[in-house]
């Protein structure tokens, strides 16, 4: 398996431009999210999945789009680039069950907003 | 709602000396709790849990014991290595409302010297 995917690894955006981060997933689960990760402010949760079809708004949603068209993908379209938006974004995905889920990272897309 | 305070960084030992990080939490019910280790240019990954009180989730030389009575899961290594250099995550998952989305602290960068 290899686990949760991310594209690109690093880009480079002007504002007002638009892009979208990718991240797939191999392992059937059902919930996807995906968090930013700014310093002295730790992860902070933008959008989530709970599968196919239903999405939901995370704590800083705004700028932000993201579909779920297939368990195995949870793209996230950034609309208008801004300076604010760079960040460190990571997906994550995790299969629920009381107690025993554990939330599996992809390794990171580096967004620098100029 | 749910929440997760960790100590501030950066935690900074000498190789072989006793690593202690606090966590502390406020959630209702009995969540499950975990702590995630970021290493250097990578993701997240999950380091130990625990899913109910007086639990010690142990791993790599790592522990943490989960205290309902002072809601706490505070990480703990006898004798850290410069491998151990890291940011560290206290996260809970909530016990009620259905949802599956973990609450990460703002994370505790270590550093260890040789």
């Amino acid at each position: 398996n290899a686990g949760v995917t991310q594209t690109p690894k690093f880009q480079v955006l002007k504002t007002g431009q638009s892009m979208t981060l990718q991240c797939a997933q191999d392992m059937n689960h059902e919930y996807m999210s995906w968090y930013r990760q700014d310093p002295g402010m730790g992860l902070r949760l933008i959008h989530y999945s709970v599968g196919a079809g239903i999405t939901d708004q995370g704590e800083v949603p705004n700028g932000y789009n993201v579909s779920r068209s297939t368990t195995e993908d949870f793209p996230l379209r950034l609309l208008s680039a801004a300076p604010s938006q760079t960040s460190v974004y990571f997906c994550a995905s995790s299969s629920p069950g009381r107690g025993l889920e554990t939330q599996y990272f992809g390794p990171g897309t580096r967004l620098l907003v100029l | 709602g749910d929440s997760v305070t960790q100590m501030e960084g950066p935690v900074t030992l000498s190789e072989e000396a006793f690593l202690t990080i606090n966590c502390t939490y406020t959630a209702t019910g009995y969540p499950s709790l975990f702590w995630y280790v970021q290493y250097p240019g990578e993701g997240l990954q999950l380091l130990l849990k625990a899913t109910k009180a007086d639990d010690k989730g142990s791993n790599k030389g790592f522990e943490a014991t989960y205290r309902k009575e002072t809601t706490s899961f505070h990480l703990e290594k006898g004798s850290v290595q410069v491998s151990d250099s890291a940011v560290y995550f206290c996260a809970l998952r909530s016990a009620s409302g259905g949802s599956y989305i973990p609450t990460f602290g703002r994370g505790t960068s270590l550093i260890v010297h040789p």
